[in-house]
């Protein structure tokens, strides 16, 4: 059973316009929350994280959106571009334990 | 600074033999976790040591096995290979263990095809 989906396998967006990447979660124990980015051939690079006991966290063009009640999180890039073109990852941990992930949107950025 | 390094980058083996994949951490960085990338199930995790001991394990069989040497070095072993191991491993390296809120850095994977 997949506690981390991020239901959408890919996502277009126009150059400048607003990415959201979505992903929901079932295990209330998660109790912080990090998105990843990945280009092909490489591993994972880190974006940014957010605890659960805050709602949103901004990194320049980046802000994550965490409601808990919904178990649902969110990844707002503004203004896309097309560096960002890549595949990203939800992830969920819980204390020591390793990070659960979701399979990924393929974002595409179109010119 | 160096990033997370793992050797080799690919590897074929037959079906029921062993392999041995290595991960070099960040330098400083204790804490080595392992991961196994498939298209169908995606990023899952599969053991974490630090200081020499595994502290957290995923759900997989016990064919999966690792340990970490002193100097922070990691290898994971996989026994008896079956088709579906074929998959990317990567490594993530941190600081220490426990909550992971600033992320892991990840090597670039070692892509094993067992055929």
């Amino acid at each position: 059973d997949q506690q981390v989906k991020q239901n959408s396998p890919s996502l277009s967006v126009q150059e400048g316009r607003i990415s959201i990447l979505n992903c929901d979660y079932t295990n209330s124990m998660f109790d912080y929350f990090l998105w990843y980015k990945k280009y092909p051939a490489e591993g994972p690079t880190f974006l940014i994280s957010i605890s659960s006991i805050k709602d949103k966290n901004e990194d320049g063009r980046f802000t994550v959106f965490l409601n808990k009640s919904a178990k649902h999180l969110s990844l707002h890039i503004v203004p896309s571009q097309p560096g960002d073109s890549a595949v990203y990852f939800c992830a969920a941990g819980s204390g020591a334990d390793g990070l659960t992930f979701g399979k990924g949107t393929h974002l595409i950025i179109q010119p | 600074k160096a990033g997370v390094t793992q050797t080799p980058r690919y590897l074929i083996k037959t079906r029921g033999q062993q392999v041995t994949l290595s991960c070099s951490p960040i330098s400083g960085h204790r804490s080595v976790s392992w991961y196994q990338q498939t298209p169908g199930q995606g990023l899952q995790f599969l053991f974490e040591y630090f200081s020499e001991t595994q502290r957290n394990k995923g759900n997989f069989p016990g064919r999966f096995s690792g340990r970490q040497f002193s100097n922070s070095r990691s290898e994971m072993n996989v026994s008896t290979l079956e088709l579906g191991d074929s998959a990317l491993y990567l490594c993530a390296s941190s600081l220490a263990s426990g909550r992971k809120l600033y992320g892991y850095t990840f090597g670039s994977g070692t892509r094993l095809t067992v055929v």
